[in-house]
């Protein structure tokens, strides 16, 4: 079983639509969790950290589930520029500051 | 602030060359990595340097070497290319204090191995 997982998709999905993504962690120990977005053969850029309490920022916002362990990210008022992969990450106090990151949700936002 | 930088963009290289990835960030961050992303592999780290002067062996270090030349340049050697080296290889880094984890990347570079 991989450490962090997420469904690869794709997530097809029309403009104005609600979407969320989930992404599940198996390691415990882990104490911070964030959301990046990966552009087509660019490199992943850091969306939102994810806190206990959760976090929002415009139409996006993240949660964090530790008794079931898994983070998601919701996604109102979907745009076609919101089309690109979804990256989960996550860190644990056992493992430095290392980062160990899913394979990532593709989104597809259609006219 | 450039952030992460990287150099080359783009290479080929036959089987058996050597070359070296070059890494620099401007974050005072001390924390820096080396990712490759395969298509169904996502990120995988390859090495990692939590501080000046430390380097550690991340999942997938057979085949590469690193230097931590100083805070701000990571460098990643491919010693003998291998057409499995074929990737797109990201930069990183993170930590301007304790608890500081969120990383930054580079642009990347794309790498072939023929």
């Amino acid at each position: 079983r991989k450490e962090v997982e997420q469904d690869p998709g794709p997530f097809n999905v029309p403009e104005g639509a609600t979407v969320a993504f989930n992404c599940t962690y198996s390691n415990s120990a882990s104490q911070s969790f964030f959301w990046y977005r990966q552009d087509c053969r660019k490199e992943p850029k850091l969306l939102m950290s994810v806190y206990s309490s959760g976090n929002e920022d415009g139409r996006f916002t993240a949660q964090l589930n530790r008794a079931s362990q898994y983070i998601s990210l919701l996604i109102r008022d979907s745009k076609l520029s919101d089309s690109a992969t979804y990256l989960c990450a996550v860190s644990s106090w056992n493992a430095g500051n290392m980062l160990t990151f899913g394979g990532g949700t593709r989104l597809m936002v259609k006219p | 602030n450039a952030g992460v930088t990287q150099t080359p963009k783009f290479q080929v290289l036959k089987t058996g060359q050597s070359m070296t990835l070059q890494c620099a960030q401007d974050m005072n961050h001390n924390s820096m990595y080396w990712y490759r992303q395969d298509p169904g592999m996502g990120l995988r780290l390859i090495y990692y340097s939590a501080s000046e002067g430390t380097t550690d062996k991340g999942e997938v270090p057979n085949g590469y070497n690193v230097s931590r030349l100083n805070k701000r340049e990571f460098s990643l050697r491919l010693e003998s290319a291998a057409p499995s080296q074929t990737s797109v290889y990201f930069c990183a880094s993170s930590g301007r204090g304790a608890g500081d984890y969120e990383q930054y990347f580079g642009p990347g570079t794309r790498l072939t191995v023929t």
